[in-house]
């Protein structure tokens, strides 16, 4: 299994401003995902880290709002910017290889407020 | 309809109990089925993992899938007041890429 580091484990952020996590995996992965949970309810995907190309992002998201790098096999990040009171979630990264088909793994997830 | 179905609870057992966790799907493309565990204010963890229809045990923990009825379930023999966390179910279709559907998850509370 892969282990993850996210960073920060918890924030609290101030109204306009932006958030950027980090997630670094100890070994080269292929797929690196970027998730939201809120309170009670379920994963919802924000899109998939590509390694050197635009992330792809899924229905109600948009690089304006949620920008993504993954400069490399390792490591991605995921930026909140511009952010309210609704971004308050916690947001989880995840990465899984794609030798056949394998399970997902977590990072232990960033709590953010937005006040 | 959401694709996967899973009641949020919470659902409370006394110590020693037999739990049993499941979820409902509709997409019959449906092949990989996953359970994950997650404790509060830590990242879900993978548990269980099968691939079509089927049971697997793990120690105490036993995946089942009934392809035919699109239902999975989760047992947890002789549970313990550490298994008390949030599990949730996720699903994924075979071929393309790997991207998981999952339930909103079931509260679990063991209570000793």
């Amino acid at each position: 299994s892969a282990v993850i580091s996210q960073k920060p484990s918890r924030d609290i952020c101030q109204r306009g401003t932006s958030l950027t996590i980090q997630c670094q995996v100890d070994s080269q992965v292929t797929m690196m995902f970027w998730y939201r949970q809120q309170p009670g309810q379920s994963l919802t995907l924000i899109a998939t880290a590509n390694q050197g190309s635009e992330a792809t992002y899924e229905s109600g998201f948009v690089i304006d709002k949620f920008p993504i790098s993954r400069p490399n096999l390792t490591f991605s990040t995921l930026t909140v910017s511009n952010m309210s009171p609704e971004d308050s979630s916690i947001y989880l990264c995840s990465v899984a290889q794609l030798t056949g088909h394998t399970e997902a793994f977590f990072g232990q997830g960033t709590r953010l407020t937005v006040v | 309809q959401k694709e996967v179905e899973q009641d949020p609870g919470p659902l409370s057992v006394p110590e020693g109990a037999i739990v049993s966790l499941n979820c409902t799907y509709s997409n019959s493309a449906f092949q990989y089925f996953m359970w994950y565990r997650q404790y509060s204010r830590k990242g879900p963890e993978l548990l269980m993992y099968t691939y079509s229809s089927g049971n697997k045990e793990d120690g105490r923990f036993t995946a089942q899938v009934d392809k035919s009825s699109k239902y999975i379930s989760l047992f947890i023999r002789d549970s313990q007041p550490s298994d008390s966390a949030t599990y949730l179910c996720a699903m994924s279709a075979s071929g393309g890429s790997y991207i998981p559907t999952f339930g909103r998850g079931t509260s679990l509370i063991v209570h000793p």
